[in-house]
């Protein structure tokens, strides 16, 4: 069974740091793009970070560049999300979710989402 | 890069049909053939729904289906059922990283 599940996420204070985890199962993890999308609550989705199938290249948004560094690691089939200098503005649900291999910026499997609370 | 701007409700009885707008610029959704839609119910994860304007993954319904003229997609959702009830968001590929839309509730009257 293909499966993406995040975990990491929680309560932080401003200016703090958390490290998301997406543990990925069921598929060839090394041959897919990777990217993180957030909902803040009652809120639309937003486009956070990707990383490229072997980590050479990584694009960020503008909201959270300089402080989100994205990084996986294929030997453990596991993606990460490195948030530091957290605000209350990066309150959300963040979910990974990998890139269609036919598709440029389509989304084909997410996991279940895990939140983060800036407070 | 602004959100691309989707109506914020849109509504049917079953068996109708339902289109939602997906308006973005020649740097969006004008300048490539990569805009997705996906579904999301409350509390979950999005589904992808199309992708490349009017592509459906193995899975999605025939009843889903994808257009797009100029800087505006479109998603219509034939034969409406109570399933369908449900958030739908657009996305467009935008060279430096993907833009989402506000999204659209759909509800099923």
């Amino acid at each position: 069974e293909v499966q993406l599940v995040e975990s990491g996420g929680g309560l932080v204070q401003p200016g703090g740091s958390l490290r998301l985890s997406c543990a990925a199962s069921g598929f060839t993890f090394s041959n897919y793009w990777m990217h993180w999308v957030r909902q803040a609550p009652g809120k639309g989705l937003v486009w956070v970070s990707r990383i490229n199938s072997d980590g050479s290249s990584t694009r960020y948004a503008d909201s959270v560049k300089g402080r989100f560094t994205i990084s996986r690691d294929n030997a453990k089939n596991t993606l990460y999300l490195q948030m530091n200098s957290l605000r209350a503005a990066d309150t959300a649900v963040y979910y990974c979710a990998t890139e269609a291999r036919n598709s440029n910026d389509a989304f084909d499997m997410w996991g279940q989402g895990t939140m983060v609370t800036v407070s | 890069q602004s959100a691309l701007t989707q109506p914020p409700s849109a509504s049917g009885s079953p068996g109708q049909s339902v289109t939602i707008s997906c308006t973005g610029t020649s740097s969006d959704v004008g300048g490539y053939n990569y805009v997705s839609w996906y579904q999301q119910h409350p509390g979950k994860a999005p589904k992808l729904m199309i992708y490349d304007v009017s592509k459906r993954p193995s899975g999605v319904p025939d009843r889903f289906s994808g257009s797009k003229s100029g800087n505006t997609a479109s998603l219509t959702v034939s034969g409406l059922q109570a399933e369908d009830e449900a958030d739908y968001y657009c996305s467009s590929y935008a060279g430096s990283g993907p833009v989402f839309g506000t999204g659209t509730k759909v509800t099923v009257l």
